[in-house]
């Protein structure tokens, strides 16, 4: 079955650490993996990587797809508390789009 | 330009009754996907209807259904509630393009008592 896993589950870091989370898949047919951070209600999307090895940026945030090892990593610098968040991956196939389990970050100052 | 509305915010209902969820997407988009969250199993995807027509579904009974209008809007119900549909439920637009990111409203809180 089609399964896409995160790492850490849970991390707490101090302001100005940086972290990285990782994302690994198992998906057949391919098609992108997307990272969302969701706060209180909605997801808000981040990245969507296609191609390896290319990466992504916005502002302190950055990522980057590894489609022969079937992973990503989201990279956030200098982290502040409003990071604070479940960070979410997820792959797209032709057919569906399934979801990581996400990883919770606190940022404390 | 307007982001995904779901309606309503919350929702409190009895074991046994059913219940209708309704999403209006980003206006352009005729993608709509409906996915429930829970703290245990987190995002499971539910269904997706494109141009009125379901194109996938996810692995939920049939008490779980959707349909989508021409307007794009899309209502979810789900019958015969059962205490573990308590959940939030997450409806997503994306263009046309099957490859475009999936952009959520913020979802609908049912607790089922």
């Amino acid at each position: 079955e089609d399964k896409v896993v995160q790492s850490p589950l849970s991390l707490v870091v101090h302001e100005g650490d940086t972290v990285t989370l990782n994302c690994s898949y198992e998906v057949t047919n391919f098609r992108s993996l997307l990272w969302y951070k969701q706060e209180k209600k909605a997801p808000t999307f981040l990245f969507m990587l296609t191609s390896s090895g290319i990466e992504k940026k916005s502002g302190r945030l950055s990522s980057i797809l590894d489609k022969k090892e079937l992973f990503s990593i989201l990279n956030i610098t200098a982290t502040q508390t409003g990071d604070s968040a479940v960070y979410l991956c997820a792959q797209t196939s032709y057919d569906k789009v399934i979801f990581g389990p996400g990883t919770s970050l606190s940022v404390i100052p | 330009k307007a982001g995904v509305t779901q309606t309503p915010r919350y929702l409190i209902k009895t074991r046994g009754q059913q219940v209708t969820l309704s999403c209006s997407p980003i206006s352009g988009h005729r993608s709509v996907s409906w996915y429930q969250q829970t703290p245990g199993q987190g995002l499971q995807f539910l269904f997706e209807y494109f141009s009125e027509t379901q194109r996938n579904k996810g692995n939920f009974p049939g008490r779980f259904s959707g349909r989508q209008f021409s307007n794009s809007r899309s209502e979810m119900n789900v019958s015969t509630l059962e205490l573990g549909d308590s959940a939030l439920y997450l409806c997503a637009s994306s263009a046309r393009d099957r490859n475009s990111p999936l952009h959520f409203g913020n979802g609908t809180r049912l607790t089922v008592t």
